[in-house]
């Protein structure tokens, strides 16, 4: 699986968007970014996921470089609830069995009042 | 989310002794998995299973074991707990059916601390 790379902490003003970079340079053509984050001491939670194309669902979007190489996770209006680790992570669906995920550091983001 | 339950929430214990974590889930997955979260180090695989006859081991094995008892059970056990293993453990569950979205869902953590 590609490494990634992500900055440790993010600072966000409530009601504006968040957006969390993520540089996967030796990103291979089947692998996927997955998007999680980790609030202070819970499981973490699944947010999004994309292969090239641009995504979005109910939490978040996703933008994906042309050249698959670097990321963004898009929070449109970031609330307080929003403050947690974010964990960008890439996965080929062929990677063996397991389907493990491997968390690294995750980027902080903190939404101040 | 509340269909991954972990017991018990807390626990501390003294060297060498035995300690059993149990994770239950209610979601009818097939996949369950154990972490260990240890600050600065995100999420670390011990063990998985893909159903009830499969077990495997994950990136740091050494000094756990584990146990699928059914669909819906999984434990963790230290059989000798050293300070070194005192961390945060998440049991995760993923659905067979959504493999490649590597969705998986996490129950809330037991924090376990080794004097």
């Amino acid at each position: 699986d590609a490494k990634t790379t992500q900055p440790p902490s993010m600072d966000c003003a409530e009601g504006r968007a968040a957006n969390l970079p993520c540089n996967h340079s030796t990103i291979s053509g089947n692998e996927y970014v997955y998007w999680y984050r980790q609030i202070h001491s819970q499981g973490p939670q699944y947010i999004i996921h994309g292969l090239k194309n641009n995504e979005t669902n109910e939490m978040a979007s996703l933008i994906i470089t042309e050249d698959r190489k670097s990321s963004t996770l898009i929070l449109p209006h970031a609330t307080l609830r929003d403050t947690a680790v974010y964990y960008c992570i890439v996965r080929g669906i062929s990677s063996g069995s397991a389907r493990q995920l491997t968390f690294g550091s995750g980027t902080q983001l903190t939404v101040l009042p | 989310d509340a269909d991954v339950t972990q017991t018990p929430r807390n626990r501390i214990t003294k060297t060498g002794k035995r300690i059993m974590l149990e994770c239950s889930q209610t979601k009818g997955h097939d996949r369950m998995y154990w972490y260990r979260q240890d600050p600065g180090l995100g999420l670390r695989l011990i063990y998985y299973s893909f159903d009830v006859k499969d077990i495997n081991k994950g990136e740091i094995s050494d000094g756990y074991s584990v146990s699928r008892q059914a669909q819906a059970k999984f434990s963790l056990s230290l059989e000798s707990a050293i300070p070194n293993q005192t961390a945060l453990y998440f049991c995760a569950t993923s659905p067979t059916d959504r493999v490649l979205k590597n969705e998986q869902f996490f129950g809330p953590g037991t924090r376990l601390t080794v004097l």
